[in-house]
Formats: C-alpha cells, sequence, structure tokens
C-alpha cells in the first residue's frame, strides 16, 4: 500500500455547516479511496478517485483527487447528523493492498 | 452491492484457546481477501493478505504462526488465532476485492474478540 495521512483525527461541527477534509502523502498516489465507518460498524466504500484532478459527487459530498495526486479532500455540504462516523482515505499499490489513513472523526451537533 | 460476511460476530474466549473467524464473499468470487485489525478508536491495520489456492503474505510484525490464514475456496478464508491472550482482543475486518470491480474493497461485519 502507499502511506496516506489525515490530520487531525476529530473535528466538531454545527448541523448545517459545511465540512471538508484532506488526505494527503508525500509520494504520487496511483488513486484515493475514501470509506465511512459508522460507530459500531465496519468501512463502507465510497468512491474511488484515479484521474489527476478528478472530482466526483455523492449528493452532499464531493471528492477531489489532486492534479500532483499527492492529495485528496472530502466536502460535505451542510451536514446532518448521519454524516457522523469515521471517513478513511487509502490507497491501494500494485499488490492491491489498501493502506488507510488514521481517519476523521466527524461529530455533527444537532 | 458486493457482500462480504463474517463470522462469528463477537466471540469470548479463555485465554490459551483458539478461535476461528469465517469470511465469505457471498455474490462474487474473491481471489484474494485481506484481514485488518482495528483497536478502538484506532484505524484499520493490515494483518495479511489471503490469497486463494496459496499462502498468505504477512504485514511486518505479525506472526504467521499465531495467525493462521487459510483461504480454501474463491468465497471463503479464514483466520484462526491461536493460544490467544488478552492483548489480541480486537475487532477483526475481512474485506475482498471483487475481481469485476477496479480496485474497490468490501468489507464484512467485523468480528469483535475478546480474550479473558
Amino acid at each position: 500500500g502507499q502511506q496516506v495521512m489525515q490530520i487531525p483525527q476529530y473535528q466538531h461541527v454545527q448541523e448545517g455547516e459545511d465540512f471538508t477534509t484532506y488526505c494527503n502523502s508525500s509520494t504520487t498516489l496511483s488513486n484515493i479511496q475514501w470509506y465511512k465507518q459508522r460507530p459500531g460498524g465496519h468501512p463502507v466504500f465510497l468512491i474511488q478517485l484515479v484521474k489527476s484532478g478528478e472530482v466526483k459527487k455523492q449528493k452532499r459530498l464531493t471528492f477531489q483527487f489532486g492534479e500532483a495526486k499527492k492529495n485528496s479532500s472530502l466536502h460535505i455540504t451542510a451536514t446532518q447528523t448521519t454524516d457522523v462516523g469515521t471517513y478513511f482515505c487509502g490507497s491501494t499499490g500494485a499488490n492491491s493492498k489498501l493502506t488507510f489513513g488514521k481517519g476523521i472523526t466527524l461529530s455533527v451537533r444537532p | 452491492g458486493a457482500v462480504v460476511s463474517q463470522h462469528p460476530s463477537r466471540v469470548i474466549c479463555k485465554s490459551g484457546t483458539s478461535v476461528k473467524i469465517e469470511c465469505r464473499s457471498l455474490d462474487f468470487q474473491a481471489t484474494t481477501m485481506f484481514w485488518y485489525r482495528q483497536f478502538p478508536k484506532q484505524s484499520l491495520m493490515l494483518m495479511a493478505t489471503s490469497n486463494e489456492g496459496s499462502k498468505a503474505t504477512y504485514e511486518q510484525g505479525v506472526e504467521k504462526d499465531k495467525f493462521l490464514i487459510n483461504h480454501a475456496s474463491l468465497t471463503l478464508s479464514t483466520l484462526t488465532v491461536t493460544s490467544a491472550h488478552p492483548e489480541d482482543s480486537s475487532f477483526y475486518i475481512c474485506s475482498a476485492r471483487a475481481l469485476s470491480r477496479d480496485g474497490e474493497q468490501y468489507f464484512g461485519p467485523g468480528t469483535r474478540l475478546t480474550v479473558t
């Protein structure tokens, strides 16, 4: 797998606010995957980005892959309480091994 | 979507005993499955890559004789924690990569192991 970093590990927002988190690497990544893990649950695949500068949207979630393929962002518009959970980014190497970042745990105040 | 199951979902065992965890891909074939361990409020740490019909590949620091992995078919991989100790208590999660889907991994619901 390829090393990815997520900082900070926790973020608290007021319901309705926007939220953005980043995933960074010191090396060029072949891809970026984002997963969401609800409290007590298991990671669920959200999206994969492969192309430089790629942007994908899923309802209120916008995912972007940097031009240099060394970073990615996840933006949530108008957060809701259903958005709570831990968001992990990860990347796979040639051997398909997926390496996760430490994740960011989002809490939303109603 | 693709479904991965794990059994059991929770298990409590005594120190020194062995526990087997099953991971199944229910509606797709997976030549490769992955085993992760997750401690509370931490990220998932890859333990090993399970390859159908061949030996598993273990990550650095993971004892292959303690965590036995068998990938007997295209839909089943098992992880056996041998001679379990309290420090092995953790959340064990498997994932499978579908051949027909590019890079996407599907995770099982996880197994909560508690060693007393």
